[in-house]
């Protein structure tokens, strides 16, 4: 069954130091998503990338986030310069079908677990 | 802006009783789902409730929807101890360049022998 892949599983960085998570979206879909959870908390909405662009984001989502689809399965979450705060897991999620009225389920990555010493 | 409230925060269930747990949501929206978590995992996808009135049942659980109360429910029958874990509602709105999930703040479950 195809599913979503997240790279690494852990991460650990320096105050400062920039980060790119990796995920390999489902092959046929067309939505990506980042999803973050600080620990013991709820999972909350980073961006959504839809047609090599981003549709939407959060107000987490400011000038340290970029995302970035490099090629035709890589889809990447980069922060240029972490913070204590950014130590999370985030999830990576994709979604399929075309952009008509549709149901859309979004399937998750196992995450990436950030720690930011 | 939609809000996601689930209840109770924590529920510590005895094995062999029935339970009950809230979603409650701020603004019309299209779709509604609930997820369970185990502990460092990644969300697995248990319900996606699409209609008013919508019911889903897997096993010992079973998710219902009332969008006209914006209201779901996950009502978990028998609790086994294998059921311990959080458990996530969510709900988005369409949008043709994706949807957006908005999660509850979830509903840790202990079940006890």
């Amino acid at each position: 069954e195809p599913e979503v892949t997240q790279t690494p599983s852990h991460q650990v960085t320096q105050m400062g130091q920039e980060v790119i998570l990796r995920c390999v979206p489902i092959s046929n879909h067309l939505y990506f998503y980042w999803y973050r959870q600080i620990l013991g908390q709820k999972v909350e909405f980073l961006v959504s990338f839809y047609n090599n662009e981003i549709s939407e984001k959060s107000e987490i989502f400011d000038d340290q986030f970029s995302v970035e689809r490099p090629d035709g399965s890589n889809f990447t979450l980069k922060i240029r310069s972490t913070k204590l705060e950014d130590s999370a897991m985030y999830f990576c999620a994709s979604s399929g079908t075309s952009g008509r009225r549709s149901y859309n389920e979004q399937f998750f990555g196992p995450g990436t677990r950030l720690t930011v010493l | 802006e939609l809000k996601v409230e689930q209840n109770p925060l924590f529920l510590s269930m005895q094995e062999g009783k029935n339970y009950t747990i809230y979603c409650n949501y701020s603004t019309t929206s299209d779709r509604l789902y609930w997820y369970r978590q185990d502990p460092g995992k990644s969300l697995e996808s248990l319900f996606v409730l699409l209609s008013n009135g919508a019911v889903k049942q897997e096993g010992r659980l079973m998710a219902s929807l009332d969008t006209k109360a914006r209201l779901s429910t996950l009502h978990i029958t028998a609790a086994v101890h294998d059921l311990s874990a959080t458990y996530f509602c969510a709900v988005d709105i369409f949008k043709a360049a994706g949807n957006k999930l908005t999660f509850g703040g979830g509903t840790r479950v202990l079940v006890k022998p």
